[in-house]
């Protein structure tokens, strides 16, 4: 079955980095686009980045345009999301997901806290 | 502010049916196809609806989603005290390269 589990997460203050993983299995990895979503405490959904099943074409949104990179290496079926210049307002739970034409498959999430 | 609007709220009796709207604009929803997504509490989003109307193998058919032009909706049927959770629809923005969400809808079963 497919499982998507991330990790990574942790508290940290702001200014600093942190790198998140996204480990795959039961399916193709190197077939399917993963995207990062977020979602802040209490709050809402927030799509955060798309990478291509290639890695070729990468995505974002504005708020971490330039912060934030993500990437995959097809032969260990992982997603990362490098995360740099953290802020206060990127504290979520940052959950990855599988992409096909709908987020179909959803990891647990890995909780990052930015805080001083 | 989400992209996407949704009622923060919707409540119905067990056993009553409810429907959850989304609306967009013709940049979105208007040319791209919708899906929605149950969050029960502490737990992690899951796929309801895809590609507007389809349901994944497992959910059952008391869920249907439906659109018409910059709008879809979400429609639970049979309502059950396990359906109370938070509702999202989502779409991938073709032109813009991005994924976008509503702002959630918080289910109760009275």
């Amino acid at each position: 079955q497919v499982q998507l589990v991330e990790s990574g997460g942790g508290v940290v203050q702001p200014g600093r980095s942190l790198r998140l993983s996204c480990a795959a299995s039961g399916f193709p990895f190197s077939s399917y686009g993963i995207h990062w979503v977020r979602q802040a405490p209490g709050k809402g959904l927030e799509w955060v980045a798309a990478i291509w099943p290639d890695g070729n074409k990468k995505y974002y949104v504005d708020s971490v345009k330039g912060r934030f990179t993500i990437s995959r290496d097809n032969s260990k079926n992982t997603l990362y999301l490098q995360m740099n210049s953290l802020r206060v307002e990127d504290t979520a739970m940052y959950y990855c997901a599988k992409y096909t034409s709908s987020w179909d498959y959803w990891g647990q999430g890995t909780l990052v806290t930015v805080s001083s | 502010q989400s992209v996407l609007t949704q009622p923060p709220s919707v409540s119905a009796a067990p056993g009553q049916k409810v429907t959850i709207s989304c609306s967009g604009s013709s940049s979105n929803i208007g040319n791209n196809d919708v899906s929605w997504y149950q969050q029960l509490p502490g737990t992690a989003p899951k796929l309801l609806i895809y590609d507007n109307d389809k349901r994944p193998s497992g959910i059952p058919d008391r869920f249907s989603g439906s659109k018409s032009g910059t709008s879809a909706t979400l429609g639970i049927t049979g309502l059950q005290t396990g359906d109370e959770a938070d509702y999202y629809c989502g779409t991938w923005h073709s032109s813009l390269s991005a994924g976008e969400f509503g702002g959630g809808t918080k289910l109760t079963v009275l």
